[in-house]
């Protein structure tokens, strides 16, 4: 069973940082590319972050380029990311979601999600 | 980026109606959209990839179609599980880009 579990949530000051981690089991973690999605309170779904399988390939969202990076350890099958300067606008339900490829590569979706952990900046 | 746009914003049905949820991309994406249910405190959940193409375990009563830039998610005989919100994203172009959401609520 594909499982993936977010943490290192909490409440933080603007300004600070944090690094959240998502562990994933039930699959081949290497072989496949990962994204971070975000989801402020009451809000829709914002996009964050992509890294490819091997890290080879990373993309950030506009709003947090500069300031969020993201990484992976294949051996540890997990994936993070570290979030510097935050804001009070980076509140939010982070999830980790899987890159599921289709038809040869031609599309792609995120097939599977972990359950999110909350960010929270305040002062 | 590509804005993507649904309607409407919500709707309420009864068990038992078919709905329709609209999605229209801000220029042409293809057949580069998925379709995601929410239920409260919950992860989303992969429904239609590929604008049609049904996520393995998906009743067969949820149906996409549409190509370009306008898209429809179908639920037809609608259960009481299916109450929750809904999503549309493109994945044509990076950022990929989410839908505002459609709520679904029971009337």
């Amino acid at each position: 069973e594909v499982q993936l579990v977010e943490s290192g949530g909490g409440l933080v000051q603007p300004g600070g940082s944090l690094r959240l981690s998502c562990a994933a089991s039930g699959f081949t973690f290497s072989s496949y590319s990962m994204n971070w999605v975000r989801q402020a309170p009451g809000k829709g779904l914002e996009w964050v972050s992509y890294i490819s399988s091997s890290s080879s390939t990373i993309y950030y969202a506009d709003s947090v380029k500069g300031r969020f990076t993201i990484s992976r350890d294949n051996a540890k099958n997990s994936l993070y990311l570290q979030m510097n300067s935050l804001r009070d606008e980076d509140t939010a339900v982070y999830y980790c979601a899987r890159t599921r490829a289709h038809y040869s590569g031609s599309y792609y979706s995120f097939d599977y999600w972990g359950q999110g952990t909350l960010v929270t900046v305040s002062s | 980026d590509i804005q993507m746009t649904q309607s409407p914003s919500s709707l309420s049905a009864s068990v038992g109606d078919t709905v329709t949820i609209t999605c229209r991309a801000s220029q042409s994406i293809s057949s580069y959209l998925n379709w995601y249910q929410q239920k409260p405190g919950k992860a989303p959940k992969l429904l239609i990839y590929a604008a049609s193409s049904l996520q393995s375990g998906v009743p067969s009563r949820f149906s996409g179609s549409g190509s370009g830039t306008d898209f429809t998610l179908t639920i037809s005989s609608l259960q009481p599980e299916d109450f929750a919100t809904y999503y549309c994203q493109q994945s044509y172009s990076t950022p990929p880009t989410f839908g505002q959401g459609t709520r679904l609520e029971i009337k």
